[in-house]
């Protein structure tokens, strides 16, 4: 079955930065984009960017432009995400979701990653 | 860039139906939406994507209690029958070009 497996939960300090991957099974891995959601806590889901799995095409929201890089491994079937110059704020649980024609379909289980001194 | 608002809030008893309400902001009137499940302390779920034309398609395994609907810039979840695990936060999502958004989330209660 469709399934988006995410890498563990991550204890980092502030300045670091933090790569959480994603692994897809039981579709054509390039048949579809991987986006990134983080819900920081008590917070609404907040959308981040995507990746087409296809050809490696990124969009990044503005907000986080300047510190997240999406990319994918098509041999493994897994899209990394890597979020730099972590500070307290980015405190969350990331998700991998899986879109199909704007709707995020398959939803991974969520990492979370703290940002601690 | 498109806008969901969502009430924070809802609540109905054991058994008994609830709509749930999406509104578009000005302007995204046609756009369709997705409906995701968050019960507590889990992941989100989709549920279903619902069209400006009122047409659905759910999720694999998603209940026929589970239904969708819209009316100009509003897109309505409707869950019948109540269960209990149901209590759950419910967000809607849409996309507009290269960005998408999500609504506040509506935080339902099972009395």
């Amino acid at each position: 079955q469709v399934q988006l497996v995410q890498s563990g939960a991550e204890v980092k300090k502030p300045g670091a930065s933090v790569k959480v991957s994603c692994k897809a099974s039981g579709y054509t891995f390039t048949d579809y984009g991987i986006h990134w959601v983080r819900q920081a806590p008590g917070q609404r889901l907040e959308w981040m960017g995507w990746i087409i799995a296809g050809n490696g095409n990124t969009k990044y929201s503005q907000k986080f432009q300047v510190r997240v890089t999406i990319t994918r491994d098509t041999s493994a079937s897994t899209v990394h995400m890597e979020l730099s110059s972590l500070r307290s704020e980015d405190t969350a649980v990331y998700y991998c979701a899986r879109e199909s024609i704007g709707a995020f379909d398959m939803w991974g289980q969520g990492t979370m990653v703290t940002v601690s001194s | 860039q498109p806008v969901l608002t969502q009430a924070p809030s809802a609540s109905a008893s054991l058994g008994a139906s609830v709509k749930l309400t999406c509104t578009l902001s000005s302007g995204h009137s046609s756009h369709a939406i997705a409906w995701h499940q968050q019960q507590a302390e889990k992941g989100p779920r989709y549920l279903m994507k619902v069209n400006s034309d009122g047409s659905q398609s759910k999720g694999d395994g998603i209940s026929d209690r589970f239904s969708g609907s819209s009316s100009g810039a509003e897109r309505y979840l409707t869950i019948s029958s109540l269960h209990s695990e149901d209590e759950a936060d419910y967000y809607c999502q849409t996309w507009g070009t290269g960005i998408w958004v999500f609504g506040g989330g509506t935080k339902l209660t099972v009395l």
